[in-house]
C-alpha cells in the first residue's frame, strides 16, 4: 500500500521558536496533501489542502501566516508552525492522496508538538 | 469541518464478539470511507463504499450504506484485541473528506 512518512514524530520546543514538519509520500506521487490538527479524543480538523506547485487552501479560522505550508514537489509537503506558543501544542497529521485514487487518503504517523 | 456523527462514542466488548459502529451524515456524497486510528498514530484506510453501493466486505469488516437515511455502519466480526482503536467515518464530496467524530472501540481480552 501507499506509504506516507511524517517527521518528526515528536517535537518539544520553546515558545517563540518555529517548527517544521515534513510529510513525504514514499512510493506514489501525491497530487494533493492535507494537513490536520487533532485535539485529544477528538476528530480530525482539516487545516489546509495543498496541491503541488500552488498555494495551499486554508480552512476558515486557520492563520496562513502562522501555519506555513509548502508543497514544492509531488512527494513532499511541509508545515511550519511559526513563532509557536503553548496553545499550538497539538497532534498534527498529514495525509496524501494520489490522482485517481477515489480520494483515499494515506496518512503519516503524526507529529506530537509540545510548546513550552 | 465535520458532518458525520458516529455512535456510539465509545464501545467496549469482549474479544470474539462483533462490534457495530454507525455513522450518519448530512449532505449527498460520492463515497464514504472508514478509517482506523490507533492511539497517538495516524489513520489507516479500511474500506471505501461508493454512493451506489449498499454493502461491502473486506475480511472481517462489513460496511453498509443507506443513502436514503444518510447513514452507514461498520461491523467488525470476531473482534480481536488488536482491533482496539478509534474508528472514523469520512464522507467524500468534491474531493474533500468530511470526518465524523469517531468511535473508540475497546476489545477486552
Amino acid at each position: 500500500g501507499a506509504v506516507v512518512s511524517q517527521h518528526p514524530s515528536r517535537v518539544i520546543c520553546k515558545s517563540g521558536t518555529s517548527v517544521k514538519i515534513e510529510c513525504r509520500s514514499l512510493d506514489f506521487q501525491a497530487t494533493t496533501m492535507f494537513w490536520y490538527r487533532q485535539f485529544p479524543k477528538q476528530s480530525l480538523m482539516l487545516m489546509a489542502t495543498s496541491n503541488e506547485g500552488s498555494k495551499a487552501t486554508y480552512e476558515q479560522g486557520v492563520e496562513k501566516d502562522k501555519f506555513l505550508i509548502n508543497h514544492a514537489s509531488l512527494t513532499l509537503s511541509t508545515l511550519t508552525v511559526t513563532s509557536a506558543h503553548p496553545e499550538d501544542s497539538s497532534f498534527y497529521i498529514c495525509s496524501a492522496s494520489e490522482q485517481g485514487s477515489k480520494n483515499i487518503q494515506y496518512f503519516g504517523a503524526g507529529t506530537r508538538l509540545s510548546v513550552l | 469541518s465535520q458532518q458525520g456523527e458516529e455512535d456510539p462514542q465509545a464501545l467496549s466488548i469482549q474479544e470474539g464478539e462483533n462490534a457495530t459502529m454507525n455513522c450518519s451524515y448530512k449532505t449527498s456524497i460520492n463515497n464514504l470511507q472508514w478509517y482506523r486510528q490507533n492511539s497517538g498514530r495516524g489513520l489507516v484506510h479500511l474500506i471505501l463504499i461508493r454512493s451506489n453501493e449498499r454493502e461491502k466486505h473486506s475480511g472481517r469488516l462489513r460496511v453498509t450504506l443507506d443513502t436514503s437515511k444518510k447513514s452507514s455502519s461498520l461491523l467488525i466480526t470476531a473482534s480481536r484485541a488488536a482491533d482496539t482503536a478509534s474508528y472514523f467515518c469520512a464522507t467524500d464530496l468534491n474531493y474533500q473528506l468530511i470526518w465524523g467524530a469517531g468511535t473508540k472501540l475497546i476489545i477486552k481480552p
